[in-house]
């Protein structure tokens, strides 16, 4: 069945640098996109959402890219922290509302220090 | 404001056992999804409830109910409890038009021994 997908399980990058989190997604139709971030014990927290008539959308030290020629997905975060050490997902949904969502498999991003 | 809040936060069941676990969304929205992540995968969407009517619905077993009521909290039942359906569920709201972001409770561990 059609999925969303995460290219790597696990991300380890130096405090202050940038880090660079994807996604694939299957579904050509999926018009709407959202990336979480989930720390242990808590549940998934909003960071930045996407439609499919923008390629690029910008937050506080975030950004996140749509490539929908290769359906590809990916999120920025700039000067990583310490704070950011959580695991990320990405999810999307068809009916263009986060309230049937498809969520990846996720990434666990480590900051060192 | 109080944010999407899960009851109870732990529970042990034993197989072949019943389950309800509550959601209250945040004050003013009216939509209501449960999903349910087991260790390692990201969240598996189960339910959608709106307006106290069932709006969509996973792949799970009709083990698995739910409902909404006139306040627009819900309950999540499972019936029958396997070993399998040791996860954390959780509770998303959102609003009902407008801002599609789904805020997401600290969820419910579920364990079945």
């Amino acid at each position: 069945g059609e999925s969303v997908g995460l290219h790597l399980p696990t991300l380890s990058v130096q405090e202050g640098d940038n880090s660079i989190i994807n996604c694939a997604y299957s579904n050509s139709a999926s018009d709407y996109f959202i990336w979480y971030k989930q720390e242990s014990g808590k549940g998934p927290q909003f960071i930045i959402d996407i439609r499919s008539n923008m390629d690029k959308r910008q937050g506080q030290r975030v950004t996140v890219l749509l490539n929908k020629t290769v359906k590809h997905l990916s999120l920025q975060i700039a000067a990583t922290q310490p704070g950011d050490s959580a695991v990320y997902f990405c999810a999307e949904n068809l009916s263009g509302s986060a309230r049937q969502l498809t969520f990846g498999s996720g990434t666990q991003l480590t900051v060192l220090p | 404001d109080a944010g999407v809040t899960q009851s109870p936060t732990h529970l042990i069941k034993t197989r072949g056992q019943h389950v309800t676990l509550r959601c209250s969304p945040i004050s003013g929205h009216k939509s209501v999804s449960w999903y349910q992540q087991v260790l390692g995968q990201g969240p598996q969407f189960i339910f959608q409830y709106y307006e106290k009517e069932e709006r969509g619905r996973g792949n799970f077993p009709d083990r698995f109910s739910a409902r909404q009521f006139p306040n627009y909290s819900s309950e999540l039942n499972v019936n029958a409890l396997l070993l399998g359906d040791s996860a954390l569920y959780l509770c998303a709201s959102s609003t009902p038009t407008g801002n599609t972001e789904a805020f997401f409770g600290q969820g419910t561990r579920l364990t079945v021994v």
